[in-house]
């Protein structure tokens, strides 16, 4: 059975930093790309980032590139999406799905990221 | 402002049809078949629906299909069910600067 799991979130102060962290398993994670989408409170989706199977290609949406790195680690099923310079625009529930064909077929149960003072 | 447009909701009757149009532009919608769609329900994770424009993942019911012309493309969902009350969106490659894209969200509601 296919499981992603994330983790990580939490309440933040504005400019701060926060690591999520997605555990998959029940898949050869080596073989397809990951994503993070993230959902404010009320509010629709929103694609952030996504890395290649082998982590060669990172791609990000306008507003986090430069404040968000993601990464993954094959051998330890990881996918992780580091967060830098927060801002409270960026509260949100972030999700990690796994790419398939061009859309996200599995998806976690998210992780809730709160940027306030 | 999101980049793919959708209807904020659409209703219908259980055992009718209804359609969720998502209008995009010749950049993404129109010029790609990376269209999919998702079904939330409330306090949930998305679920996928539909990838490749028309193409359904196994074990979603026939009852959904999805379509594409020109920069629009379509969710119809055929039968209704009680428990296809749930948000839906759409979602798109694009040729941007930020290669994905999702549309604003749709709420349907099953009468």
């Amino acid at each position: 059975e296919v499981q992603l799991v994330e983790s990580g979130g939490g309440l933040v102060q504005p400019g701060g930093s926060l690591r999520l962290s997605c555990a998959a398993s029940g898949f050869t994670f080596s073989s397809y790309w990951m994503n993070w989408v993230r959902q404010a409170p009320g509010k629709g989706l929103e694609w952030v980032a996504n890395i290649k199977e082998d982590g060669s290609k990172k791609y990000y949406m306008d507003s986090v590139r430069g404040r968000f790195t993601i990464s993954r680690d094959n051998a330890k099923n990881s996918l992780y999406l580091q967060m830098s310079s927060l801002r409270a625009e960026d509260t949100a529930v972030y999700y990690c799905a796994r790419g398939y064909n061009g859309g996200m077929d599995y998806w976690g149960q998210g992780t809730l990221v709160t940027i306030s003072s | 402002q999101s980049a793919l447009t959708q209807p904020a909701s659409v209703s219908g009757s259980p055992g009718q049809s209804i359609t969720i149009s998502c209008t995009g532009t010749s950049s993404d919608v129109g010029g790609y078949n990376y269209v999919s769609w998702y079904q939330q329900h409330p306090g949930k994770a998305p679920k996928l629906m539909i990838y490749e424009v028309s193409n359904r993942p196994s074990g979603v019911p026939d009852r959904f299909s999805g379509s594409k012309s020109g920069n629009t493309a379509s969710l119809t969902i055929s039968g209704l069910q009680a428990e296809d009350e749930a948000d839906y969106y759409c979602s798109s490659y694009t040729s941007s600067s930020t290669p994905w894209v999702f549309g604003g969200g749709t709420k349907l509601t099953v009468l």
